[in-house]
C-alpha cells in the first residue's frame, strides 16, 4: 500500500516551453501533497505544499508563477514549469500524505535544453 | 527552529559488517522521526519510523529507537548487504498539522563485496 507515482519519469524540453509533471497517490486520498527539488547529491529542497482545492503554499525563494502547482483531487496534483530555462534542470520529487507520513514518487528527471 | 543532523558520509563498510548511521534532533514539541532510504535515481522510500518516545522502528533489518533523552534516532543493522548500498535520510515530522518535514543531509552508504 501507500504507492505514489509520478509521470513522466524523465524530460528533456526546450528552453521558453513549458512542462507538466503529474504525481498521483494510489492507493490513498492524499490530504496534503508536496513538491521538492533535489540536486545532485544532496537533500530534497522543499518547493511548495499543496492541499486539495485550495491554493499551494510555496516556500521562500520559490516562484510561484514559474513553478504552478494545482491539487485537482485527493489522488492527484501537478507541477507545472513555465517557461522552463537550463537552471531549472533537476531532478523532482513529489510526495502525498494521508496524515503524518509523507510517501514518495519514484522523481522526474527534467533536462531543459 | 526544528532540525536534523545526520553523520557526514560516504560510509563504506564491507558486507555483514555491522551499520550505525548517526541522527540527532532538535525540536520544539514532540515531532515523528523517519528513515528513508534513496536508490540512484529514484525516489525516497520509507524505511522505518517512530512516533513517540522509546518507540523502535524496524524493517528488512534495520532498527531506529526514539530517544527523547539524547534527542537522537540511531539507524543500525547488524549485518550490512551489498543491495543496501543508497542513501539514507533521516527526517522529522512537524506536528504542526502541516506534516511538512526536517530533512537531515542524507549520508550515502557503500557496501563492497
Amino acid at each position: 500500500g501507500a504507492v505514489v507515482s509520478q509521470h513522466p519519469s524523465r524530460v528533456i524540453c526546450k528552453s521558453g516551453t513549458s512542462v507538466k509533471i503529474e504525481c498521483r497517490s494510489l492507493d490513498f486520498q492524499a490530504t496534503t501533497m508536496f513538491w521538492y527539488r533535489q540536486f545532485p547529491k544532496q537533500s530534497l529542497m522543499l518547493m511548495a505544499t499543496s492541499n486539495e482545492g485550495s491554493k499551494a503554499t510555496y516556500e521562500q525563494g520559490v516562484e510561484k508563477d514559474k513553478f504552478l502547482i494545482n491539487h485537482a483531487s485527493l489522488t492527484l496534483s501537478t507541477l507545472t514549469v513555465t517557461s522552463a530555462h537550463p537552471e531549472d534542470s533537476s531532478f523532482y520529487i513529489c510526495s502525498a500524505t494521508p496524515g503524518d507520513t509523507q510517501y514518495f514518487g519514484p522523481g522526474t528527471r527534467l533536462t531543459v535544453l | 527552529g526544528d532540525s536534523v543532523t545526520q553523520m557526514e558520509g560516504p560510509v563504506t563498510l564491507s558486507e555483514e559488517a555491522f551499520l550505525t548511521i548517526n541522527c540527532t534532533y532538535t525540536a520544539t514539541g514532540y515531532p515523528s522521526l523517519f528513515w528513508y532510504v534513496q536508490y540512484p535515481g529514484e525516489g525516497l522510500q520509507l524505511l522505518l519510523k517512530a512516533t513517540k518516545a522509546d518507540d523502535k522502528g524496524s524493517n528488512k533489518g534495520f532498527e531506529a529507537t526514539y530517544r527523547k533523552e539524547t534527542t537522537s534516532f540511531h539507524l543500525e543493522k547488524g549485518s550490512v548487504q551489498v543491495s543496501d548500498s543508497a542513501v539514507y535520510f533521516c527526517a522529522l515530522s512537524d506536528r504542526g498539522g502541516t506534516y511538512k518535514y526536517i530533512f537531515g543531509t542524507g549520508t550515502r552508504l557503500k557496501v563492497l563485496a
